[in-house]
């Protein structure tokens, strides 16, 4: 059973630059979640998408940021132009949304480092 | 919103012994009750949850209890093991909205 896959496991790059993470829900799941971790602010929420669409994208920084989810298999996380700041792990979640709360599966993360 | 507290944020148990770590929320809207061990490096992990239905839940060494008049719930992990050490979080979920709030972490110590 393949859980939530993401690419790339780690990313180091020069500020200014476009910066893409992707991420592969468990097939069947019907919602996406995209959470960033720092030390100093903990595990936030940037966006969720029920059934490709977005639902709540009011954890997301600034117009920098975008995501998309073009069909239920697939999602990205665009940033551009990165700065230092945007440096964290990246993690992807999904789960299946129905008629009681489901657990949210976590994908192994994107460690993104912004120079 | 949401919001909930988790303490201690840290906490260093003898070997064989208990560790509780408990958390408190807001929003008396939320009906779900996740917690997650993170190993260093590694990806949160779900362990054990809990709906607000029940007042209690237990998976061999690990048991979750949950007051709604209080609006608390904790995590309680008998016999610790060395394997026991990582960061674990709370969170408490809204069904109607599906948005997990997560606690702030606390990083559980087992001295072998």
């Amino acid at each position: 059973d393949a859980g939530v896959i993401q690419s790339p496991r780690h990313e180091v790059t020069e500020m200014g630059q476009e910066v893409t993470l992707r991420c592969k829900p468990i097939s069947g799941h019907n919602s996406l979640f995209w959470y960033r971790q720092t030390m100093m602010r903990g595990l936030e929420l940037l966006i969720y998408f029920n059934n490709n669409v977005p639902i709540d994208d009011s954890g997301m920084p600034e117009d920098r940021f975008s995501a998309k989810m073009p069909n239920a298999s697939f999602s990205t996380l665009k940033i551009q132009p990165s700065e230092p700041r945007d440096s964290a792990v990246y993690f992807c979640a999904s789960s299946f949304f129905g008629t009681s709360n489901q657990p949210q599966h976590f994908g192994d993360g994107t460690r993104l480092s912004i120079l | 919103g949401e919001n909930v507290e988790q303490h201690p944020s840290t906490l260093s148990v003898q070997e064989g012994d208990s560790a509780v770590i408990k958390c408190t929320y807001s929003d008396s809207a939320s009906n779900y009750f996740p917690w997650y061990k993170q190993e260093l490096g590694k990806r949160p992990q779900l362990i054990i949850d809990i709906r607000s239905n029940v007042g209690e839940k237990k998976d061999q060494r690990i048991a979750v209890t949950l007051n709604k008049t209080a609006k608390h719930f904790s995590l309680h992990i008998t016999e610790t093991q060395p394997e026991d050490s990582a960061v674990y979080f709370c969170a408490a979920e809204d069904f109607g909205n599906e948005k997990l709030t997560f606690g702030t972490g606390t990083r559980l110590t087992i001295i072998p």
